[in-house]
């Protein structure tokens, strides 16, 4: 069965300093990984996600993450963060494209 | 072509009544999914289905909760005899098949006084 581990469960970063959001995952299967992104009392929305081929993926907002199979790992990562990427950040992992078990999830604060 | 959409989107209901949470899914979609995030905790998966067909309810507490897609309608998460525990938000994402993506309605958010 598949499991994903968030390291962290807030992070909190100034406004233009890097952001770094934990994931490693346990899958029997090469995985498929995503990323969502959640503000207050919103649904859910996709970031990214890595279904096979390049392992640096590229999502909205200026995110990115990069699967590591080696350190069955999959960071979010953003050069520059901003006052609006303050929400919740939930890490996935599935076998198949959407089956997906999340992670506990990494509240995000942005200061000023 | 409308997203996934859940209904109602807020929810009361006193300890010991029923709640009924539904989700219409995309068009052309036959997979759906529940999960339950509860305050400060992540999403907790629930239940897969397909039309008409429970596929994994190894997320789904043993009592009290059901979840069905029949043919025709909406996919309806049923909560018999809540209890204060049973607040949370309800999520619900549909998918056209197997290896496409899933996608997410607005939630359910459900209060037990």
């Amino acid at each position: 069965a598949q499991s994903v581990t968030q390291l962290g469960s807030h992070v909190s970063v100034s406004e233009g300093a890097l952001v770094l959001l934990r994931c490693n995952y346990s899958s029997s299967v090469p995985p498929y990984l995503f990323w969502y992104v959640q503000y207050p009392n919103q649904g859910l929305q996709l970031l990214l996600k890595y279904t096979t081929g390049a392992t640096l993926v590229k999502g909205i907002n200026g995110f990115e993450a990069e699967f590591k199979k080696s350190e069955t790992s999959f960071h979010l990562t953003k050069p520059s963060a901003h006052m609006s990427d303050a929400a919740e950040y939930f890490c996935a992992v599935s076998e198949t494209n959407n089956d997906m078990r999340f992670g506990a999830g990494t509240r995000l604060t942005v200061k000023p | 072509n409308a997203g996934v959409m859940q209904n109602p989107r807020h929810l009361v209901r006193r300890r010991g009544q029923e709640a009924r949470l539904r989700c219409s899914p995309m068009k052309g979609h036959s997979h759906v999914y529940w999960y339950r995030q509860l305050p400060e905790e992540g999403l907790k998966f629930m239940v897969y289905l397909q039309k008409e067909n429970i596929i994994d309810e190894s997320g789904m507490p043993k009592e009290r909760f059901s979840a069905e897609f029949p043919k025709e309608g909406p996919s309806i998460l049923r909560i018999q005899q809540v209890v204060r525990g049973d607040s949370a938000a309800y999520f619900c994402a549909s998918a056209e098949g197997q290896n496409t993506e899933a996608f997410f309605g607005q939630g359910t958010r459900l209060t037990v006084v």
